[in-house]
């Protein structure tokens, strides 16, 4: 199985400020990978696919990069709507698996 | 609109059974692989299941695999997940979601609350 490991955890920060996720394969899964927000009471909703595609409406402050083993997510400049918990997801192996999130948090 | 809701969740006792549906609308569900994924209340997301398109394959997560049943029916735009011999750990907000072709998932319902418990 394939194991995301994200970091930080938790990221204390400003509306404003940048923010940058990562997230750690355990082995090499080219660029299958997705990004996903999550507010409190709400089901996820997917921000990027394929490591830096922006999903349909996703606001250009978000984007991703990375490949292989390596990935992050950027928030260029937090608004207020995006303090929330991030997810990264793999789809190159079975059985699919998430990371553990980081809470983004003021 | 594109809409998935699932219902079928409530409180059950260790080693019963239960099944959940989740009813697609808005979209061409005979299109689209369609996945269970699972949250524990404060924790993190789980994967659970997939049913291809077609239901032509299926695929589990081990901490399910051999007591969770996936299937859909596309003449009524239903999916399905039948649980038996529940345990505590499968206490969890159970979500469907749709796949789209770069694997990910782009809509997700609300979610219905499983609870294990004597």
């Amino acid at each position: 199985e394939i194991v995301l490991t994200q970091s930080p955890a938790t990221l204390s920060l400003s509306p404003g400020e940048r923010a940058t996720l990562s997230c750690r394969a355990s082995q090499s899964i080219g660029r299958s990978l997705g990004w996903y927000q999550q507010k409190p009471g709400q089901a996820p909703e997917l921000l990027i696919y394929d490591a830096s595609n922006r999903a349909a409406g996703i606001p250009a402050r978000f984007s991703g990069s990375g490949s292989g083993t390596d990935f992050t997510l950027t928030i260029s400049s937090l608004e207020p709507e995006d303090f929330a918990v991030y997810y990264c997801q793999q789809r190159g192996f079975w059985p699919r698996t998430f990371g553990q999130g980081t809470k983004v948090d003021i | 609109q594109v809409q998935l809701v699932e219902s079928g969740g409530g409180v059950v006792q260790p080693g019963r059974s239960l099944r959940l549906s989740c009813a697609a609308s808005g979209f061409t569900f005979s299109g689209h692989g369609m996945h269970w994924v699972r949250q524990a209340p404060g924790k993190g997301l789980e994967w659970v299941a997939v049913i291809w398109y077609d239901g032509s394959n299926k695929y589990y997560a081990d901490s399910v695999k051999g007591r969770f049943t996936v299937s859909r029916e596309n003449s009524q735009n239903m999916l399905y997940l039948q649980m038996d011999s529940l345990r505590a750990e499968d206490t969890a907000l159970y979500y469907c979601a749709r796949e789209i072709p770069s694997g990910t998932f782009d809509v997700w319902g609300l979610g219905t609350m499983v609870t294990v418990s004597t």
